[in-house]
């Protein structure tokens, strides 16, 4: 079953609207949530991430607020630009002996038209 | 550059092959992973090593076959794989004592198995 689910395989959006891009996971035990980046023929490029102790935590154009209560979290992109035409992973990350252990969802393909 | 270099970039093997997958990061990193990623499915973790020592097995096949011979290097030898074992294989780094920052990812190799 999965742990870390996106929903919705695509979201389109204008240039300079906001892009709101969702997240739902069942895991309780989970410390932190990332977002991933990724462009065709590239590997997934880490974008920001959110401690479980935390709802909001802010970098520039992106946002990313966890409602721990609901099990969700979103990353919101203002304003958005024709450049963050990527596909989306939202992860989860546990700790496991030495290592960080996380879990993605299926991704989200954004596509902001000019 | 990304820090972690995956080769090749793009294979196409037949079924009774032996081909490798190299991936080498200089990162100073101290954690590596395979991950697949098969279209519309999650990222998929493969093998974890955490200082040089496999950490983790998710049930994969043992026609996959990972080496860590030191920790800068990762590789996953592949021999008498089936067609839907076709997919984009990526590779990742991590510091493992800092939770929360993410891998790093290589570009991935994309294997067609024909």
């Amino acid at each position: 079953d999965q742990q870390v689910k996106q929903n919705s395989p695509s979201l389109s959006v204008q240039e300079g609207r906001i892009s709101i891009l969702n997240c739902d996971y069942t895991n309780s035990m989970f410390d932190y949530f990332l977002w991933y980046k990724k462009y065709p023929a590239e590997g997934p490029t880490f974008l920001i991430s959110i401690s479980s102790i935390k709802d909001k935590n802010e970098d520039g154009r992106f946002t990313v607020f966890l409602n721990k209560s609901a099990k969700h979290l979103s990353l919101h992109i203002v304003p958005s630009q024709p450049g963050d035409s990527a596909v989306y992973f939202c992860a989860a990350s546990e700790r496991q002996g030495g290592s960080e252990k996380l879990v993605f969802g299926k991704g989200m393909k954004l596509t902001v038209n000019p | 550059e990304t820090g972690v270099t995956q080769t090749p970039r793009h294979l196409v093997m037949g079924m009774t092959n032996k081909k490798s997958l190299k991936c080498e990061q200089h990162l100073g990193h101290n954690a590596m992973y395979w991950y697949k990623q098969s279209a519309k499915k999650p990222l998929e973790l493969m093998f974890v090593y955490s200082l040089e020592e496999r950490v983790e097995n998710n049930s994969v096949p043992s026609r996959f076959s990972p080496e860590c011979p030191n920790s800068s290097h990762l590789f996953l030898h592949l021999h008498t794989l089936q067609p839907e074992d076709s997919a984009l294989y990526l590779c990742a780094s991590s510091q493992g004592h800092r939770v929360g920052y993410g891998y790093t990812f290589g570009s991935g190799t994309r294997l067609t198995v024909v």
